[in-house]
């Protein structure tokens, strides 16, 4: 199995700032880069998929990039509405999630 | 309108088998492309997928629990099964069962059922 190494494992932020958050796998995934937000006691919602496409209904201020075994999910503007865990996804293999907390 | 929810014992004893069941409807195992995955998810802990299974019987299965893992389904009653055997406090967790439209997404899963939680204790 694939490991995905994600970074940073928490992430304080202000409403408004910009947020990045890093997807590295152990190999070579071309662009099969998923990534989903999860909040307290609910399931994963899906936001991007093959890397960069934004799942319907996800707000524009989301995007992703990266290809091969670096990946990036970016908040351009954090809302209230974003505080909470992040998770990259490929195949069977999860990133150990990226906690966005309030500054 | 796709809809997957799980259900199955919310206690189980350590070395007895935990069997789920994931219900689902909006979409058939039989459409080409088509796939339902079991992930779980320890309190506090990250997301794991266990088990995989596609419209065309393909079975996937993370290759650390393999040998206590078998999924299946049932068609018609539009069903997923996962059992896993001789359970431990460590499988404590949230159970999710999700859509995986590989013809879309790739290998991302897009609908999510809400989660069932099973606990091991004596």
């Amino acid at each position: 199995d694939i490991q995905m190494t994600q970074s940073p494992s928490t992430l304080s932020a202000s409403v408004g700032d910009r947020v990045t958050i890093t997807c590295r796998p152990s190999q070579s995934i071309s662009d099969w880069m998923a990534w989903y937000q999860q909040k307290p006691g609910k399931a994963p919602r899906l936001l991007m998929y093959k890397a960069s496409v934004l799942e319907s209904g996800v707000p524009s201020r989301f995007s992703g990039s990266g290809s091969g075994t670096l990946f990036t999910l970016t908040i351009s503007s954090l809302q209230p509405d974003d505080f909470a865990t992040y998770y990259c996804q490929q195949y069977n293999s999860f990133g150990g999630g990226t906690k966005v907390e309030i500054k | 309108q796709i809809t997957l929810k799980e259900s199955g014992p919310t206690l189980v004893k350590p070395t007895q088998t935990l069997t789920l069941t994931c219900t689902f409807s909006g979409f058939s195992l039989s459409t080409s492309g088509v796939g339902v995955a079991w992930i779980r998810q320890p309190p506090g802990k990250a997301l794991e997928c266990l088990a995989l299974i596609y419209w065309d019987d393909d079975k996937r299965y993370k290759t650390s629990l393999q040998s206590r893992l078998t999924i299946f389904k049932d068609t018609p009653k539009h069903q997923v099964v996962l059992t896993m055997t001789n359970v431990g406090p460590e499988d404590t967790a949230t159970y999710f069962c999700a859509h995986l439209p590989t013809r879309t997404t790739g290998d991302a899963f897009d609908i999510w059922g809400q989660g069932t939680m099973v606990t091991v204790s004596s």
